[in-house]
């Protein structure tokens, strides 16, 4: 099945400093790739999404960018705000008998210190 | 907005019982997902249904079982309940064939003593 890997697993930042965090998939026949936010006590919410036939995507403050040659993908948040803070999951979409399923990172925690 | 509501926030049972998670929809999304959440491990696939009595394994499906007899339900059930199935446990559903995006509840907390 898909492996999914995601780097790092903390990450701090300075209010205002930009925020990336890395994901690898190792199936090619992925072809979709939402990254997730969780805040605490809250299940896990979309904040964007692309699917493999397009290299970049932005919605204001966040980006992310896919090289499906490298099989890799990235989430970008600029001007980090304290509302910011929360654990992230990247996911890469495969299809079994009937659905889309995805397939997780194991997240990372992000800290926007103020 | 989708709504995916699970019943219970919290759920304390004993081991060796019976436990019903339950989880509703209210968008007449065609696919529903469980999902176990631990940390450092991410969230794991159990089981899936894409129509009303389908029902497909997921990654880890031993030792839970999953029942949906109408669209906008979807049970997950431990058949008999153990300490290493102590876990968060979420509830997504999406829409058609694709199947993009997968919207989800806030998640079940369950311990098991």
């Amino acid at each position: 099945g898909e492996n999914v890997e995601q780097h790092p697993s903390t990450l701090s930042v300075q209010e205002g400093d930009s925020a990336v965090i890395k994901c690898t998939y190792s199936d090619s026949a992925s072809n979709y790739f939402p990254w997730y936010k969780q805040e605490l006590g809250k299940g896990p919410q979309l904040i964007i999404d692309i699917r493999s036939n397009v290299g970049e995507k932005k919605d204001q403050r966040i980006a992310v960018t896919l090289n499906k040659t490298a099989k890799h993908f990235s989430l970008h948040i600029t001007e980090t705000q304290p509302e910011d803070s929360a654990v992230y999951f990247c996911a890469a979409s495969i299809w079994r008998t009937g659905a889309n399923n995805l397939f997780f990172g194991t997240g990372t925690r992000l800290t926007v210190i103020p | 907005d989708v709504k995916v509501t699970q019943s219970s926030r919290y759920l304390v049972k004993r081991t060796g019982e019976k436990v019903f998670l339950e989880c509703v929809q209210d968008m007449d999304h065609e696919n529903m997902f469980w999902y176990r959440q631990d940390p450092g491990l991410g969230l794991r696939l159990i089981y899936f249904s894409y129509d009303v009595k389908m029902k497909e394994k997921g990654d880890i499906p031993e030792g839970y079982s999953v029942s949906r007899e109408k669209k906008e339900r979807f049970s997950l059930i431990l058949e008999s309940a153990s300490t290493n199935q102590t876990s968060m446990y979420l509830c997504a559903s999406s829409f058609g064939t694709g199947g993009w995006p997968q919207h989800f509840g806030d998640g079940t907390r369950l311990s098991i003593l």
